[in-house]
């Protein structure tokens, strides 16, 4: 089976600042692990996708993921947070495309991102 | 391009009614998924289906149904509606089955009363 734990339910930075959000998964095979933002009444725009290429992946609008197998982690960054990063934040994990059973994505209970003036 | 259309985008419905939501993919995407996301669960899989038929199911009642046509729209059927149903249906397309990178829709935001 495959699961995700996003550490934070709530973070708050201020503008400016770094924006840091955990996620922790479970797998018993190579993942593909993405990150997905979701603005207030709006669909899930993805922001970037490890594939088991480089570990440290760049999205876009500045964020960036590293990948740590040891660490089973895939923590989402950005140097600087902006007024309109606000927004809800899913790691997702999902399974080898071939593998039917487990490349449905599965999603983390999410972390709202506040960015404050 | 265009993205992913869903339609309608709001829908007000009563229990016990059943409901249509139509999904049209990515030109070229063969793949669409649908997933529901309420408040208590989060975001959950309900469904894949890549060249008309059901690839890949998640663990969903049989009141939630789908189909796609040969040009790669998608239905989602629900039947027999209950108040826990109210939720955003949203749906995602990809080129390939189980593709990496699926984009998704607006969402279809359903409320039963």
């Amino acid at each position: 089976a495959q699961s995700v734990t996003q550490l934070d339910s709530h973070v708050s930075v201020s503008e400016g600042t770094p924006v840091l959000l955990r996620c922790n998964y479970s797998s018993s095979y190579s993942p593909s692990l993405f990150w997905y933002v979701q603005h207030p009444n709006k669909g899930l725009q993805l922001l970037l996708k490890y594939t088991s290429a480089a570990t440290l992946v760049k999205g876009i609008n500045g964020f960036e993921a590293e990948f740590k197998k040891s660490e089973t982690s895939f923590h989402l960054t950005k140097p600087s947070a902006h007024m309109s990063d606000a927004a809800e934040y899913f790691c997702v994990v999902s399974g080898p495309p071939e593998d039917t059973g487990r490349r449905a994505l599965t999603f983390g209970s999410g972390t709202r991102l506040q960015v404050q003036p | 391009k265009a993205g992913v259309t869903q339609t309608p985008r709001y829908l007000i419905k009563t229990r016990g009614q059943q409901v249509t939501l139509s999904c049209s993919p990515i030109s070229g995407h063969r793949s669409v998924s649908w997933y529901q996301q309420t408040p208590g669960q989060g975001l959950q899989f309900l469904f894949e289906y890549f060249s008309e038929t059901q690839r890949n199911k998640g663990n969903f009642p049989g009141r939630f149904s789908g189909r796609q046509f040969s040009n790669s729209r998608s239905e989602m059927n629900v039947s027999t509606l209950e108040l826990g149903d109210s939720a955003l249906y949203l749906c995602a397309s990809s080129y390939l089955q189980g593709g990496i990178g699926y984009t998704f829709g607006s969402g279809t935001r359903l409320t039963v009363v």
